[in-house]
Parts: C-alpha cells; sequence; structure tokens
C-alpha cells in the first residue's frame, strides 16, 4: 500500500517553455503533498506544501508564480514550472500522506531545460 | 523539526548487519524517528518509525535509546541493493509531515 506515482519520470524542454509534473496517491487519499527539488549532490529541499481544495503553501525563496501548484482532488497534484530555464533543471520529487501513515515518496521527475 | 546528526558516510559487508547511528539530542516529546533512504535517481523510500519503544519490520529495525537523544537504524542482513544514501529525521507527523532531509549517510555494502 501507500503507493505514490509520479509522471512523467524525466523530461527535457526547451528554455521558455512550460512543464508539468504529475503526482498521483494510488491506494489512498492524501490530504496533503508536499513537492521537493534536489539538485546534484545535495539533499531534498522542500519547496511546497500542497493541500487539497487550498492554495499551497510555498517555502521562503521558492516564487508561487514560477512552481504553480494545483491540488484539484485527494489524488492528485500537479507541479507546473513556468517559462523554465535551465537554472530549473532538477529532480522533482513529490510525496503525500493520508490518514497519519507515513510520508511516501514518488520516483522522482528528472528535468532537463535546454 | 529537531537537528540531527550522522556519520556522512559507513562502509559495511555483503551479509552481515549494517547499524546506522543517528544523534538527535533536541528531540521533543511528541516527536517521532523516521528513517529513510534513497537510492541514487529515485525517490526516498520509507523504511521504519518510532515514538520511544523499538521498532521491527520486514526492512529493518530501530532501537532508540531510553532518552531517545539517539537512535539505530540497523539491516541486519545487508545486500549490494541497500546501498544508499539513509536519512534520520525528527518529525512530530501528522497534520505537520513537513520533513526536513539533512546529508544523511551514504551506506555502501561491499561484495
Amino acid at each position: 500500500g501507500a503507493v505514490v506515482s509520479q509522471h512523467p519520470s524525466w523530461v527535457i524542454c526547451k528554455s521558455g517553455t512550460s512543464v508539468k509534473i504529475e503526482c498521483r496517491s494510488l491506494d489512498f487519499q492524501a490530504t496533503t503533498m508536499f513537492w521537493y527539488r534536489q539538485f546534484p549532490k545535495q539533499s531534498l529541499m522542500l519547496m511546497a506544501t500542497s493541500n487539497e481544495g487550498s492554495k499551497a503553501t510555498y517555502e521562503q525563496g521558492v516564487e508561487k508564480d514560477k512552481f504553480l501548484i494545483n491540488h484539484a482532488s485527494l489524488t492528485l497534484s500537479t507541479l507546473t514550472v513556468t517559462s523554465a530555464h535551465p537554472e530549473d533543471s532538477s529532480f522533482y520529487i513529490c510525496s503525500a500522506t493520508g490518514n497519519n501513515s507515513p510520508l511516501h515518496f514518488g520516483n522522482g521527475t528528472r528535468l532537463t531545460v535546454t | 523539526d529537531a537537528k540531527t546528526t550522522q556519520p556522512p558516510s559507513m562502509d559495511c559487508a555483503e551479509g552481515r548487519a549494517a547499524n546506522l547511528p543517528c544523534n538527535h539530542s533536541t528531540i521533543s516529546g511528541n516527536e517521532y524517528v523516521y528513517w529513510y533512504r534513497q537510492i541514487h535517481s529515485q525517490g526516498p523510500q520509507y523504511i521504519i518509525h518510532g515514538l520511544k519503544n523499538n521498532e521491527t519490520n520486514e526492512m529493518a529495525s530501530l532501537i532508540i535509546t531510553e532518552d531517545r537523544k539517539s537512535s539505530t537504524l540497523i539491516l541486519p542482513h545487508a545486500t549490494l541493493r541497500d546501498t544508499a544514501v539513509y536519512y534520520c529525521i525528527a518529525n512530530s507527523g501528522g497534520s505537520n509531515y513537513k520533513l526536513t532531509f539533512g546529508k544523511g549517510t551514504l551506506l555502501t555494502v561491499n561484495p
């Protein structure tokens, strides 16, 4: 149980375009989802907290207009990287929890902006 | 989250037990100790968590000292596939699941 699916697993896009990443909880309802970013050889950094039906809460230094988060249902949250630039190239990972179960993570999305 | 301290790296022979330590001397009474691991280029995988008592599941055992200031994750029979970065995190869970990841311990299991 407690499977979190993330799609796509990797994506290459051109500078200036937008990319959407999906995060789904497959076998549980996730009232809260979290989005992390990980640069090479670094640890995971929390970007934002996504609550179903309400606006996401962003960590300090994360631009909410650049990283759009939508949590429209209890099983789906999306992260859209708008007007992507090469410095946005990173490993994006979502996680979800429901009913006080431990946090479970997706397998990440490798974004490369050329 | 209370600050946790882990050694940056450890080695273990295949088939032997891997004991990964973690210090969390400022942990508060309602904070659990969570362990996750991250294999290269994958998302973190939940391993185990505990509050006061020792815990065991199919993956590992968690030993928490009586004063809760430190803990040890034990992989009883390490395999090559256990090579990963292991993260120890103190968090109160529930509605406050904002896990803060430190640098973790890179465990290398050698043949």
